[in-house]
């Protein structure tokens, strides 16, 4: 079975400039969610969707949205792009069942440059 | 809101021998879970093992056990039979039951060498 799978893995964008990442989460999982993560840090949330619905958000500026598709895949879109969100981009796939809980998988993530 | 530490931004283990990275946590949930994330170069982030806090047993996944101290907010993670592959940055993790968001810790830079 595949994982997560993100694309585009690596981009590079100029400031002021609009991204969209996108994720595809593993086959029978209903959410996803977005992290960023800078050099030398742990990521931090942005988003969490659910059967299309966003469940929750980070603090993260409205510049930063995301939505999900029918089919459970996702895209995170940042605008007005600034030099500081220059991170890694990690999509998170879960699942939850009686029998073994919560677990979450991630996807190799899209390397965002903003020059 | 759940906070998580790692006190120890590098380690260092030889080859073959057992290391032990620490993470503390705090939480008012009743129900939790937590998580030790791998991240080597590549950056992927690939899940290692996995506890939920109603469960007293500790985790194990091969060579990677977890020593889960509810009382006192602690999970550390024992790598066994260290390998050059384990070479990475550990991150721990925790997930509110009513939750949806992971809470990282800063991480863990764990150096094996031959």
């Amino acid at each position: 079975d595949a994982g997560v799978t993100q694309s585009p893995t690596h981009l590079i964008k100029t400031r002021g400039q609009q991204v969209t990442l996108r994720c595809s989460p593993i086959s029978g999982h209903k959410s996803v969610s977005w992290y960023q993560q800078v050099l030398g840090q742990g990521p931090q949330f942005i988003f969490q969707y659910y059967e299309k619905e966003e469940r929750g958000r980070g603090n993260f500026p409205d510049r930063f949205s995301a939505r999900q598709f029918p089919n459970y895949s996702s895209e995170l879109n940042v605008n007005a792009l600034l030099l500081g969100d220059s991170a890694l981009y990690l999509c998170a796939s879960s699942f939850w069942d009686t029998s073994s809980g919560n677990t979450i998988y991630f996807g190799e993530g899209s390397w965002l440059t903003v020059v | 809101a759940q906070t998580v530490t790692q006190s120890q931004p590098e380690m260092s283990v030889q080859e073959a021998e057992t290391v032990t990275l620490s993470c503390t946590y705090d939480t008012s949930e009743s129900n939790y879970y937590l998580f030790w994330y791998k991240q080597p170069p590549s950056r992927q982030m690939i899940l290692v093992i996995r506890q939920e806090a109603y469960k007293q047993q500790n985790a194990t996944e091969n060579r990677f056990s977890v020593n889960f101290q509810k009382a006192a907010k602690s999970f550390s993670l024992k790598i066994s039979d260290s390998q050059l592959g384990d070479t990475a940055m550990y991150f721990c993790a925790s997930l509110s039951n009513s939750g949806y968001a992971l809470n990282f810790g800063k991480g863990t830079s764990l150096l094996v060498t031959p």
